[in-house]
């Protein structure tokens, strides 16, 4: 079955600090991989994906996430936190033969000054 | 350029009662999807699209009904609304394949 796991509800940080939000998935075959992110009171914005090609993907606001296929593991990851990268990041996966798209629980992302 | 469009943005419901969650894209995109969002629970699939004309059933569809009558359009109806069914309810698009999932801004519903 299809299946997202985002083990921590919350991840505290320093500004400054790096960060990183776990996500490990199951899937049939090869997994399309993305990460999303959720401001207060509006929809989701999109991130990043992994389809093919370089485990390690660069997406927006300077936030990248490595695709780990031994461990099924995409964790998403920046080298130095905003206050304003405070904010509810959901990861999802489809398959590759499949449109079901499922997310995961999501994590709150809290960055202290 | 509008994107996902969902509409109503807020309803109220008494137990019992029916309404329809209008979803509509501009984008051309094939598939389609409705989720609903709770608290500690994430993103739960409810049903999805792939093609106009054809309808799937994602991790929560019991109590949901859906249409996807042509490509734009992607409605979710509840035919007897619950308290279980308070929600945030988002609706998505995505083009073919690789492609990522655009967002509208949500239907908040509260059933009493």
């Amino acid at each position: 079955a299809q299946s997202v796991a985002q083990p921590e509800d919350q991840v505290n940080v320093a500004e400054g600090n790096p960060l990183t939000v776990k996500c490990t998935y199951s899937v049939s075959g090869n997994p399309y991989l993305f990460w999303y992110v959720q401001y207060p009171n509006r929809g989701l914005q999109f991130l990043l994906k992994y389809i093919t090609g370089d485990n390690l993907v660069k997406g927006s606001y300077g936030f990248e996430a490595e695709f780990n296929k031994s461990q099924t593991s995409f964790h998403l990851k920046k080298p130095s936190a905003l206050v304003s990268d405070s904010a509810l990041y959901f990861c999802a996966v489809r398959g590759y033969n499949t449109d079901k798209l499922i997310f995961g629980t999501g994590t709150r992302l809290q960055v202290f000054p | 350029n509008a994107g996902v469009t969902q509409t109503p943005k807020f309803q109220v419901l008494k137990t019992g009662q029916s309404m329809t969650l209008q979803c509509a894209q501009d984008m051309n995109h094939n598939s389609m999807y409705w989720y609903r969002q709770d608290p500690g629970m994430g993103l739960r699939l409810i049903y999805y699209s792939a093609s106009e004309g054809t309808t799937d059933k994602g991790e929560v569809p019991n109590g949901y009904n859906v249409s996807r009558l042509n490509k734009r359009e992607f409605s979710l109806r509840l035919e007897s609304a619950a308290p279980s069914q308070t929600s945030v309810y988002f609706c998505a698009s995505r083009p073919g394949t690789g492609g990522l999932a655009f967002f509208g801004q949500g239907t908040r519903l509260t059933v009493v």
